[in-house]
């Protein structure tokens, strides 16, 4: 089965601050990963996925498939930061299909 | 961006009734739309899966006589809560994948709320 782990509810940190929010996923087969975020007041969108291999706003995404994770860095957090942040996992062969969300993590950076 | 719409963006209705909430994609056609929920607090739960010219597909544990889902043009899906019932207050949120690229493009939610 399917399954992504974010065991952050919330992390708080200061601006300037490295940021490192967990995601750890549970699947047989080769998944497709990825970050959402939702700022206030706003719909779902794509931050970054794993494929690309790019990074987006300064964070980036590494796929760790020894240890199961897609933890999501920022070197430096600034305060337009702040949102939920889902990691979603996708195990259909298409990218961006049928995902799997985990819980979220609220990113809240301090000035 | 490609957009996607939800409407309405809040319901409030009766206990009994059915609700209907429209998801459009704006400016691309979409043979495959996705239907989720969403708790308080919670992450989103994907119920649905809508495909254009057929029947939806559902995930367990989801109703299909209770949650209808028709996606009649490329263009649009509906979702209507049959008989809502206080339980069946939630968030609502439809996505959309791009032709072009694959990627999901997220409505901006619908709360529904039963009295």
């Amino acid at each position: 089965a399917q399954r992504v782990t974010q065991p952050e509810k919330l992390l708080s940190v200061f601006k300037g601050a490295p940021v490192e929010l967990k995601c750890n996923y549970s699947y047989s087969g080769s998944p497709e990963l990825f970050w959402y975020v939702q700022y206030s007041r706003q719909r779902l969108q794509l931050l970054l996925r794993h494929i690309s291999r790019e990074s987006i706003k300064g964070f980036t995404a590494d796929l760790n498939k020894g240890e199961t994770s897609f933890h999501l860095k920022k070197p430096f957090a600034q305060e337009e930061d702040s949102a939920m942040y889902y990691c979603a996992l996708s195990g259909e062969g298409e990218y961006g299909n049928k995902l799997v969300f985990g819980a979220g993590t609220i990113l809240r950076v301090k000035s | 961006g490609a957009v996607v719409s939800q409407h309405p963006s809040w319901v409030i209705c009766k206990s009994g009734t059915s609700v209907k909430i429209e998801c459009r994609s704006l400016d691309f056609q979409a043979t495959t739309m996705f239907w989720y929920r969403q708790f308080p607090k919670q992450s989103l739960m994907l119920m649905a899966t809508s495909n254009e010219g057929s029947k939806a597909t559902y995930e367990q544990g989801v109703e299909k006589d209770k949650f209808l889902i028709n996606h009649a043009s490329l263009t649009l899906s509906t979702l209507t809560v049959t008989s809502a019932h206080p339980e069946d207050s939630s968030f609502y949120i439809c996505s959309a994948s791009s032709p072009y690229t694959g990627e999901l493009f997220f409505g901006e939610g619908s709360r529904l709320t039963v009295l």
